[in-house]
């Protein structure tokens, strides 16, 4: 069966440190990959996604994310993370030839920032 | 604007009660999603619609059902509400077609049964 898998569950960092979380799929056709950002008390959102071209896309609030093809990963990255990034965080995967917009999410990972 | 919205933030019904969470879209779209959030689970899909009155099941749809009368309206039903249900429920659309990509999510519903 497809998964999606995020490597950390709890992340705690200090400002202006730089953030990195673990995202690999494990469907082997195309995709469409997305990371999605919950705020405390608000809705989900989306942060950024990836659908083709450039691997490395950019995203809101300095977010950025690599498309790996080979290693089946799609990480989220931000150089200098603020108190405000404290969030939850999900990435997701769908099939490039779904219509539906059916996701398939990973566990998440909680980042607490200090301020 | 897009706006998905859901009938209760906070609901807390008795076990073995009928439960109605009701989801609604103002953006015309093909596709509806209803999911569970646990923590450490992620979400987990319960039931998809891609039309009025499709539905398809998702990874985890025992114990619930859904109704699609309307396009803009996708309904989650538990017919006998259980402990193990108690959850926060999202409400999702995303349009049809090949143009179908990202998820807008409506604020939740936080479920308890007592």
């Amino acid at each position: 069966a497809q998964s999606v898998s995020q490597h950390n569950h709890h992340v705690i960092l200090s400002e202006a440190a730089s953030l990195e979380l673990g995202c690999n799929y494990s469907y082997g056709g195309t995709v469409n990959l997305f990371w999605y950002v919950q705020y405390p008390g608000q809705h989900l959102q989306l942060l950024l996604k990836y659908f083709s071209g450039d691997p490395l896309v950019k995203g809101i609030k300095g977010f950025e994310a690599e498309f790996i093809k080979s290693k089946f990963s799609f990480n989220l990255r931000k150089p200098s993370v603020q108190w405000s990034d404290t969030a939850e965080y999900f990435c997701a995967v769908n099939k490039g030839s779904s219509n539906t917009g059916k996701l398939i999410f990973g566990q998440g990972t909680t980042l607490q920032v200090k301020p | 604007d897009v706006k998905v919205t859901q009938s209760s933030r906070y609901l807390v019904k008795r076990t073995g009660e009928k439960v109605f969470l009701e989801c609604v879209q103002d953006m015309d779209h093909e596709n509806m999603f209803w999911y569970r959030q646990d923590p450490g689970l992620g979400l987990r899909l319960i039931y998809f619609s891609y039309d009025v009155k499709m539905k398809e099941k998702g990874d985890i749809p025992e114990g619930y059902s859904v109704s699609r009368e309307k396009k803009e309206r996708f309904s989650l039903i538990l017919e006998s509400a259980s402990t193990n249900q108690t959850s926060m429920y999202l409400c999702a659309s995303t349009p049809g077609g090949r143009m179908a990509y990202e998820q807008y999510f409506g604020p939740g519903t936080r479920l308890t049964v007592t």
